[in-house]
């Protein structure tokens, strides 16, 4: 079963860092645009941040441009998304999403694929 | 950056009844690049329609999506038990990938 499973997630200060964590498996990641996307408790979803498949194109919010780092490593099937400098409005499940393509396109920020999420909480 | 505008906020129907949700871009969306996500509690989001009007993988056809331009809209025909969630549409053509703010669809 094609699989996301995000880690890393805690409660930390304002001001700090953490490191989030998404290993996939059954599924060719190298071959994947991914992203992070975020849901403030009761809230909508927001994206924060995509890599193209080598890591050539990065993309990030406004939000967290500049305090968010993403990263990926294709030979450990994971994706990461280092976050420093954090705020309470930071505060939120924090999502790793595949890319959605069909048999003959991808939309590399449309998704189907789904991690549970991990919960990143800013607080003194 | 493209706002996403989705109403009603919350739409209060009943098993059987044809439900309409409408997604409003603040400018045009690249070429029809406009999603629709199903999400119930406790749950992730679920893609139902890409290019604006093409279902997903498994997605009953009784879920429907049309509109071009800034007006989008997403159609279930005859509700289901199981359809009462949250609705997100989200544009994926120009960064940043943004989402509306969702409809809640309730069981009336």
């Amino acid at each position: 079963e094609v699989q996301l499973v995000e880690s890393g997630g805690g409660l930390v200060k304002p001001g700090g860092s953490l490191r989030l964590s998404c290993a996939a498996s059954e599924f060719t990641f190298s071959s994947y645009t991914m992203n992070w996307v975020r849901q403030a408790p009761g809230k909508g979803l927001e994206w924060v941040s995509s890599i193209s498949l080598s890591s050539t194109y990065i993309y990030y919010a406004d939000s967290v441009k500049g305090r968010f780092t993403i990263s990926r490593d294709n030979a450990q099937n994971s994706l990461y998304l280092q976050m420093n400098s954090l705020r309470a409005e930071d505060t939120a499940l924090y999502y790793c999403a595949r890319e959605f393509c069909t048999n003959d396109l991808c939309y590399s920020h449309a998704f189907d694929v789904w991690g549970q999420g991990t919960m990143v909480t800013v607080s003194s | 950056e493209i706002v996403l505008t989705q109403s009603p906020g919350t739409l209060s129907l009943s098993p059987g009844e044809r439900a309409t949700l409408s997604c409003r871009a603040s400018q045009s969306v690249t070429s029809s690049s406009l999603a629709w996500y199903q999400q119930k509690p406790g749950q992730v989001p679920r893609l139902l329609i890409y290019g604006a009007s093409s279902r997903a993988t498994g997605i009953p056809d009784r879920f429907s999506g049309s509109g071009s331009g800034t007006d989008f809209t997403l159609t279930i025909s005859r509700l289901e038990p199981e359809d009462f969630a949250v609705y997100y549409c989200q544009q994926y053509g120009s960064s940043p990938y943004t989402f509306g703010q969702g409809t809640k669809l309730e069981i009336k």
